[in-house]
Protein backbone atom coordinates (compact mmCIF):
# COMPACT_ATOMS: atom_id res chain seq x y z
CA UNK A 1 0.00 0.00 0.00
CA UNK A 2 1.34 2.95 -0.76
CA UNK A 3 0.56 6.30 1.40
CA UNK A 4 1.57 10.04 2.18
CA UNK A 5 2.19 11.54 5.46
CA UNK A 6 2.04 14.92 6.85
CA UNK A 7 2.13 15.20 10.05
CA UNK A 8 2.04 18.91 11.02
CA UNK A 9 -1.15 19.86 10.06
CA UNK A 10 -0.74 23.39 11.02
CA UNK A 11 2.30 25.83 11.35
CA UNK A 12 2.62 29.40 12.46
CA UNK A 13 6.10 31.16 11.68
CA UNK A 14 6.96 34.84 12.18
CA UNK A 15 8.30 36.42 8.72
CA UNK A 16 12.66 35.23 8.23
CA UNK A 17 11.72 32.25 10.03
CA UNK A 18 13.01 29.31 8.85
CA UNK A 19 10.41 26.41 8.25
CA UNK A 20 10.69 22.78 7.48
CA UNK A 21 6.94 20.95 6.52
CA UNK A 22 8.13 17.22 6.73
CA UNK A 23 6.86 14.48 4.42
CA UNK A 24 7.24 10.66 5.22
CA UNK A 25 6.22 8.04 2.42
CA UNK A 26 5.48 4.58 2.21
CA UNK A 27 5.71 2.41 -0.84
CA UNK A 28 7.02 -0.71 -2.38
CA UNK A 29 8.08 0.58 -5.76
CA UNK A 30 11.54 0.98 -6.53
CA UNK A 31 10.64 3.93 -9.02
CA UNK A 32 8.66 6.67 -8.03
CA UNK A 33 8.29 10.20 -8.16
CA UNK A 34 7.85 12.71 -5.27
CA UNK A 35 6.65 15.89 -5.55
CA UNK A 36 5.73 19.05 -3.69
CA UNK A 37 2.61 21.36 -4.40
CA UNK A 38 1.51 24.54 -3.01
CA UNK A 39 -1.99 25.68 -2.67
CA UNK A 40 -2.33 29.60 -1.87
CA UNK A 41 -6.17 30.44 -0.93
CA UNK A 42 -6.84 31.55 -4.71
CA UNK A 43 -7.01 27.34 -4.92
CA UNK A 44 -5.07 26.06 -7.82
CA UNK A 45 -2.37 23.81 -6.91
CA UNK A 46 1.22 24.92 -7.74
CA UNK A 47 3.93 22.53 -8.94
CA UNK A 48 7.33 23.25 -6.92
CA UNK A 49 9.47 20.17 -7.20
CA UNK A 50 9.62 16.71 -8.52
CA UNK A 51 12.09 13.89 -7.80
CA UNK A 52 12.42 10.51 -8.79
CA UNK A 53 13.86 7.39 -6.65
CA UNK A 54 16.76 7.49 -8.31
CA UNK A 55 18.10 10.62 -7.89
CA UNK A 56 19.06 11.90 -3.77
CA UNK A 57 20.77 14.53 -4.50
CA UNK A 58 19.55 17.78 -2.59
CA UNK A 59 18.38 20.55 -3.89
CA UNK A 60 17.86 24.57 -3.08
CA UNK A 61 15.71 27.01 -5.59
CA UNK A 62 15.94 30.41 -4.56
CA UNK A 63 14.54 30.49 -0.28
CA UNK A 64 13.65 26.78 -1.34
CA UNK A 65 15.13 23.73 -0.64
CA UNK A 66 14.28 20.22 -0.13
CA UNK A 67 16.20 16.82 1.41
CA UNK A 68 15.10 13.58 -0.09
CA UNK A 69 16.47 10.54 1.79
CA UNK A 70 15.60 6.91 0.82
CA UNK A 71 16.47 5.39 4.24
CA UNK A 72 14.41 7.38 6.06
CA UNK A 73 11.35 7.23 3.13
CA UNK A 74 11.70 11.16 3.71
CA UNK A 75 11.37 14.46 1.39
CA UNK A 76 11.46 17.19 3.26
CA UNK A 77 11.11 21.00 2.18
CA UNK A 78 12.61 24.04 3.58
CA UNK A 79 11.86 27.71 3.26
CA UNK A 80 14.76 29.96 4.34
CA UNK A 81 13.51 33.57 5.89
CA UNK A 82 9.97 32.56 5.00
CA UNK A 83 7.48 35.54 4.15
CA UNK A 84 4.23 36.54 4.34
CA UNK A 85 3.91 35.66 0.73
CA UNK A 86 4.82 31.56 1.81
CA UNK A 87 1.25 31.57 3.71
CA UNK A 88 -0.80 28.26 1.23
CA UNK A 89 -1.21 25.02 2.15
CA UNK A 90 1.67 22.80 0.97
CA UNK A 91 1.07 19.22 -0.07
CA UNK A 92 3.83 16.24 -0.49
CA UNK A 93 2.75 13.63 -3.12
CA UNK A 94 3.92 10.34 -4.48
CA UNK A 95 3.33 9.15 -7.89
CA UNK A 96 4.28 5.18 -9.18
CA UNK A 97 3.01 5.10 -12.50
CA UNK A 98 4.58 2.81 -14.68
CA UNK A 99 2.92 2.09 -18.26
CA UNK A 100 -0.59 3.40 -18.17
CA UNK A 101 -0.69 1.79 -14.33
CA UNK A 102 -0.18 3.52 -11.35
CA UNK A 103 -1.55 5.69 -8.29
CA UNK A 104 -0.99 9.45 -7.49
CA UNK A 105 -1.20 9.88 -3.95
CA UNK A 106 -1.90 13.04 -1.84
CA UNK A 107 -0.33 13.76 1.79
CA UNK A 108 -3.01 15.73 3.90
CA UNK A 109 -1.46 18.86 3.30
CA UNK A 110 0.69 21.42 6.12
CA UNK A 111 -0.99 24.50 6.19
CA UNK A 112 1.81 26.96 6.90
CA UNK A 113 1.05 31.14 8.33
CA UNK A 114 3.13 33.25 7.97
CA UNK A 115 2.59 36.50 10.36
CA UNK A 116 4.39 39.71 9.43
CA UNK B 1 -0.48 30.76 -22.64
CA UNK B 2 -3.67 30.88 -20.50
CA UNK B 3 -3.71 28.16 -17.32
CA UNK B 4 -6.61 25.81 -16.99
CA UNK B 5 -9.89 27.04 -16.32
CA UNK B 6 -13.04 25.44 -14.63
CA UNK B 7 -16.04 26.98 -14.73
CA UNK B 8 -18.33 27.42 -12.09
CA UNK B 9 -16.45 28.63 -9.48
CA UNK B 10 -19.12 28.16 -7.06
CA UNK B 11 -22.36 26.11 -7.42
CA UNK B 12 -24.99 25.32 -4.57
CA UNK B 13 -26.95 22.14 -4.74
CA UNK B 14 -29.45 20.40 -3.39
CA UNK B 15 -29.55 16.40 -2.56
CA UNK B 16 -30.56 14.55 -5.02
CA UNK B 17 -29.62 16.58 -7.88
CA UNK B 18 -26.94 16.59 -10.66
CA UNK B 19 -24.24 18.76 -11.62
CA UNK B 20 -22.00 19.41 -14.06
CA UNK B 21 -18.10 21.18 -14.00
CA UNK B 22 -16.44 22.03 -16.92
CA UNK B 23 -12.49 21.74 -17.27
CA UNK B 24 -10.20 23.63 -20.03
CA UNK B 25 -7.09 22.61 -19.85
CA UNK B 26 -3.87 24.59 -21.34
CA UNK B 27 -3.54 24.00 -24.71
CA UNK B 28 -1.63 21.45 -25.99
CA UNK B 29 -2.04 19.18 -23.18
CA UNK B 30 -4.30 15.70 -23.70
CA UNK B 31 -4.19 14.81 -20.42
CA UNK B 32 -7.13 16.24 -17.91
CA UNK B 33 -7.64 14.57 -14.00
CA UNK B 34 -10.08 15.12 -11.74
CA UNK B 35 -9.47 15.45 -7.72
CA UNK B 36 -11.61 15.84 -5.28
CA UNK B 37 -10.46 18.28 -1.77
CA UNK B 38 -12.34 17.63 1.25
CA UNK B 39 -11.03 19.04 5.07
CA UNK B 40 -11.61 15.31 6.20
CA UNK B 41 -10.13 13.72 3.35
CA UNK B 42 -8.37 15.79 1.90
CA UNK B 43 -7.07 15.65 -1.97
CA UNK B 44 -8.42 12.34 -3.71
CA UNK B 45 -7.80 11.45 -7.22
CA UNK B 46 -11.26 10.78 -9.03
CA UNK B 47 -10.77 9.90 -12.54
CA UNK B 48 -7.99 10.46 -15.98
CA UNK B 49 -9.13 11.26 -19.39
CA UNK B 50 -6.13 11.24 -21.91
CA UNK B 51 -7.17 11.92 -25.68
CA UNK B 52 -11.38 11.43 -24.97
CA UNK B 53 -10.90 8.13 -23.40
CA UNK B 54 -10.81 7.59 -19.69
CA UNK B 55 -7.02 5.98 -18.43
CA UNK B 56 -7.33 5.79 -14.73
CA UNK B 57 -9.98 5.59 -12.15
CA UNK B 58 -9.31 6.01 -8.61
CA UNK B 59 -11.80 4.70 -5.71
CA UNK B 60 -15.35 6.76 -6.31
CA UNK B 61 -18.80 5.34 -6.76
CA UNK B 62 -20.11 5.67 -10.06
CA UNK B 63 -21.96 8.28 -9.36
CA UNK B 64 -18.83 10.32 -10.63
CA UNK B 65 -18.30 10.18 -14.02
CA UNK B 66 -16.34 12.25 -16.83
CA UNK B 67 -15.80 12.82 -20.34
CA UNK B 68 -13.48 14.41 -22.68
CA UNK B 69 -13.94 16.22 -26.05
CA UNK B 70 -11.88 16.46 -29.10
CA UNK B 71 -10.41 19.53 -27.89
CA UNK B 72 -9.28 18.19 -24.84
CA UNK B 73 -12.18 20.22 -22.52
CA UNK B 74 -13.02 17.82 -20.04
CA UNK B 75 -16.75 17.49 -17.70
CA UNK B 76 -16.97 15.90 -14.90
CA UNK B 77 -20.82 14.95 -13.62
CA UNK B 78 -21.89 13.84 -10.41
CA UNK B 79 -25.69 12.53 -10.28
CA UNK B 80 -27.98 11.97 -7.08
CA UNK B 81 -25.86 14.37 -5.08
CA UNK B 82 -25.60 13.58 -0.94
CA UNK B 83 -24.27 16.12 1.54
CA UNK B 84 -20.88 13.97 1.71
CA UNK B 85 -20.37 15.18 -2.24
CA UNK B 86 -19.87 18.84 -1.13
CA UNK B 87 -16.16 19.14 -1.54
CA UNK B 88 -13.45 21.41 -3.86
CA UNK B 89 -13.41 20.14 -7.24
CA UNK B 90 -10.07 20.28 -8.95
CA UNK B 91 -8.87 19.24 -12.04
CA UNK B 92 -5.15 19.32 -13.58
CA UNK B 93 -3.84 19.04 -16.81
CA UNK B 94 -1.05 17.81 -18.59
CA UNK B 95 0.83 16.84 -21.47
CA UNK B 96 1.41 13.13 -21.16
CA UNK B 97 -0.99 12.42 -17.78
CA UNK B 98 -0.11 10.96 -14.93
CA UNK B 99 1.57 8.00 -16.60
CA UNK B 100 4.90 10.23 -17.50
CA UNK B 101 4.58 11.21 -13.73
CA UNK B 102 5.37 14.89 -14.69
CA UNK B 103 4.09 17.88 -13.26
CA UNK B 104 0.43 18.68 -13.11
CA UNK B 105 -1.13 22.21 -13.73
CA UNK B 106 -4.31 22.85 -11.87
CA UNK B 107 -7.32 25.28 -11.78
CA UNK B 108 -8.62 27.27 -9.32
CA UNK B 109 -11.47 24.75 -8.84
CA UNK B 110 -14.90 24.26 -8.22
CA UNK B 111 -16.40 25.16 -5.07
CA UNK B 112 -19.67 22.92 -5.04
CA UNK B 113 -21.90 23.39 -1.30
CA UNK B 114 -24.60 20.22 -1.53
CA UNK B 115 -27.84 21.63 0.65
Amino acid sequence: AQKVTQAQTEISVVEKEDVTLDCVYETRDTTYYLFWYKQPPSGELVFLIRRNSFDEQNEISGRYSWNFQKSTSSFNFTITASQVVDSAVYFCALSNYGGSQGNLIFGKGTKLSVKP
Amino acid sequence: KAGVTQTPRYLIKTRGQQVTLSCSPISGHRSVSWYQQTPGQGLQFLFEYFSETQRNKGNFPGRFSGRQFSNSRSEMNVSTLELGDSALYLCASSFGGLATNEKLFFGSGTQLSVL
